[in-house]
């Protein structure tokens, strides 16, 4: 099974917002609402910044939000700042009968 | 304070075997969903394996019967066994907790690198 489709790379100027897309198919992303975000610094493990395509754990800045439609979802990120610069991987349950989380192939957001 | 610490990886022959595991302080493993992830040199997130609260497991499609995920109740720890490892297992091995079981993981360790060459 293929990964969720995500963009290489994305930039944007510090205050500035931007969208990173994510998309499935109807047995993931369109199928369920479990959609998370993960945000990477070199040489560090993932975070978690968004969980069920909305929702933010507790200590993530509300700048960074969550949506979905029908097999796509998007991280929106407002209000850039220098430390946003980082990976961005998407992941989401599948419905596969051995699989159990699908994850993007990552995008790199770079602040200008 | 919740966290995960990974041991066991290091340089292994192909076709060789290696245990990794991962300590958990602040959580229970066996109330958990506890899942690996794993991520080659210059690459994204691949989901490895999980082993669900009730105990039930599952894998990653390229592991084909050679990775065997396991918990230590008493020690509170996660395992990884992996036998006939190939080059393209290289990769820095994540343990994470998958809160509720459906790609929310919210805690995770350090990482440890395994390279197989």
């Amino acid at each position: 099974q293929s990964a969720l489709t995500q963009p290489a790379s994305v930039s944007g100027s510090p205050g500035q917002s931007i969208t990173i897309s994510c998309t499935g198919t109807s047995s993931d992303v369109g199928g369920y609402t479990y959609v998370s975000w993960y945000q990477q610094h070199p040489g560090k493990a993932p975070k978690l910044v968004i969980f069920e395509v909305s929702n933010r754990p507790s200590g993530v800045s509300n700048r960074f939000s969550g949506s979905k439609s029908g097999s796509t979802a998007s991280l929106t990120i407002s209000g850039l700042q220098g430390e946003d610069e980082a990976d961005y991987y998407c992941s989401s349950y599948t419905s596969s009968s051995t699989l159990h989380v699908l994850f993007g192939g990552g995008t790199k957001l770079t602040v200008l | 304070e919740v966290q995960l610490v990974e041991s066991g990886g290091g340089l292994i022959q192909p076709g060789g075997s290696l245990r990794l595991s991962c300590a958990a302080s602040g959580l229970t493993v066996s109330r958990s969903y506890m899942s690996w992830v794993r991520q080659a040199p210059g690459k994204g997130l691949e989901w490895v394996s999980v082993i669900y609260s009730g105990g039930s497991t599952y894998y990653g499609d390229f592991v084909k019967g050679r990775f065997t995920i396991s918990r230590d109740n008493s020690k509170n720890t996660l395992s990884l066994q992996m036998n006939n490892l190939r080059a393209e297992d290289t990769a820095v091995y994540y343990c994470a907790r998958d809160d509720g079981g459906y790609s929310k993981m919210d805690v995770w360790g350090k990482g440890t690198p395994v390279t197989v060459s």
